[in-house]
């Protein structure tokens, strides 16, 4: 398996424009995430899924978009860039256990540095 | 869910145990103690978890106070590997899957 995969690992944008970051994964996970990392920080959940067809908004979802059209890919979308959406972005996959037991792992892809203008 | 205390920083000698705290005090009774760790650039990684008992697999071990209040991250011979921020979370298993980061605990092992 190759886990959970982002690309790109680097981008540049300029204010205003507008890109999308992807985020796949093959463990058949329900659950995917969106975090982002400031520098010296911790994480922060923008938009996470628990189902292909339901997304839901986190602590700093502004500025940002998602969809779930399929278990495998969680795409976000930066619709005008802004400076201050200059972070690192982790896409993150886990099972939902719902209590049964499972460990409740999350996975986390190696991440985008995305630097805006 | 509830909120975590961890000092900023620790140093640890290669080889030897890196114990690292965590205060939850206002942990809920359904909530269990989550730990995390990213190395310099990489995604976060987990560790381990428990809920009451102490728990242990190849990572590390982790003891959890009777009443709950406080957990300790065992690494029992680190290397320096290990270097990376540990993040104690706590949360409720299966809830929407959501972490809640703080800055967690920068640990550096040096020779």
């Amino acid at each position: 398996n190759a886990g959970v995969t982002q690309t790109p690992k680097f981008q540049v944008l300029k204010t205003g424009q507008s890109m999308t970051l992807q985020c796949a994964q093959d463990m058949n996970h329900e659950y995917m995430s969106w975090y982002r990392q400031d520098p010296g920080m911790g994480l922060r959940l923008i938009h996470y899924s628990v189902g292909a067809g339901i997304t839901d908004q986190g602590e700093v979802p502004n500025g940002y978009n998602v969809s779930r059209s399929t278990t495998e890919d969680f795409p976000l979308r930066l619709l005008s860039a802004a400076p201050s959406q200059t972070s690192v972005y982790f896409c993150a996959s886990s099972y939902s256990s719902g209590g049964t037991g499972v460990k409740d792992e999350q996975f986390f892809g190696p991440g985008t540095r995305l630097t805006v203008l | 869910d509830a909120k975590t205390t961890q000092p900023p920083s620790m140093d640890c000698a290669e080889g030897r145990a890196a114990n690292l705290p965590c205060n939850h005090s206002t942990i809920s009774g359904n909530e269990y103690v989550y730990w995390y760790r990213q190395i310099h650039s990489q995604g976060p990684q987990y560790i381990i978890h428990g809920l009451k008992n102490n728990e242990t697999n190849e990572m590390a071990s982790l003891i959890i106070t009777e009443d709950r209040k406080s957990s300790t991250l065992i690494l029992p011979h680190a290397t320096l590997r290990d270097t990376a921020v540990y993040y104690c979370i706590v949360r409720v298993l299966g809830s929407q899957g959501n972490l809640i980061f703080g800055k967690g605990t920068k640990l550096s092992v040096k020779p």
